[in-house]
């Protein structure tokens, strides 16, 4: 069964400090793994996509690792900013024939404070 | 390029009613997919539309139910509403097999 776990489930920063957020996954054939952004009320924005040849991607302040082997990813903040406030989830995407099958995190709730 | 747009944003109900939510995806997406997020489950699939036909299934009951129509935009509906089916439905929308991009969603209580 495809899963895709995250921690920590919530996390609280203080303004300008770094975090990483971690996702492992057990999803095969593996497509791509994407993190999105979600602020509360509003749908998910992609923040980066990552495919199976990439180890690092970058996208401003948030920078997505991504290890195949192991199937972890992890997406760090830097120098955190109250806007950052969000959800951060993890979406692994697998082969299907009838096209992507998509498996989502249960998302990490990130809260800075000032 | 106008972003996916749902309607209505906000809707109340109460248990054994129906309801029809509307998803319009960007200009030339022809996939659809549509969740339902509660903050305990989190993002659940409930299924994806490509040139009106249902492509996948999530496992919801039969009381969700959807649609797509010619331009693709979709709507999602559900019977009987229960309690249990308050929660954001988000739709997505993506061209192919890409990139989906997510629409504000329409917050659903049902009282």
């Amino acid at each position: 069964k495809n899963q895709v776990e995250q921690s920590p489930q919530s996390l609280i920063i203080l303004e300008g400090k770094n975090c990483t957020l971690q996702c492992n996954y057990t999803v095969s054939p593996f497509s791509n793994l994407r993190w999105y952004k979600q602020d509360t009320g509003r749908g998910p924005v992609s923040l980066t996509i990552m495919t199976f040849s990439e180890n690092t991607k970058s996208n401003g302040r948030y920078t997505a690792t991504l290890d195949a082997d192991t199937k972890q990813s992890s997406l760090h903040i830097t120098a955190s900013q109250l806007s950052d406030s969000a959800s951060y989830i993890c979406v692994v995407s697998a082969l299907g024939n009838a096209g992507n099958m998509l498996t989502f995190g249960g998302g990490t709730r990130l809260m800075v404070k000032p | 390029k106008a972003g996916v747009t749902q309607t209505p944003r906000y809707l109340i109900k109460t248990r054994g009613q129906q309801v029809t939510l509307s998803c319009s995806p960007i200009s030339g997406h022809r996939s659809v997919s549509w969740y339902q997020q509660t903050p305990g489950q989190g993002l659940q699939f409930l299924f994806e539309y490509f040139s009106e036909t249902q492509r996948n299934k999530g496992n919801f009951p039969g009381r969700f139910s959807g649609r797509q129509f010619s331009n693709s935009r979709s709507e999602m509906n559900v019977s009987t509403l229960e309690l249990g089916d308050s929660a954001l439905y988000l739709c997505a929308s993506s061209f192919q097999r890409d990139e989906q991009f997510f629409g504000p969603g329409t917050r659903l209580t049902v009282l």
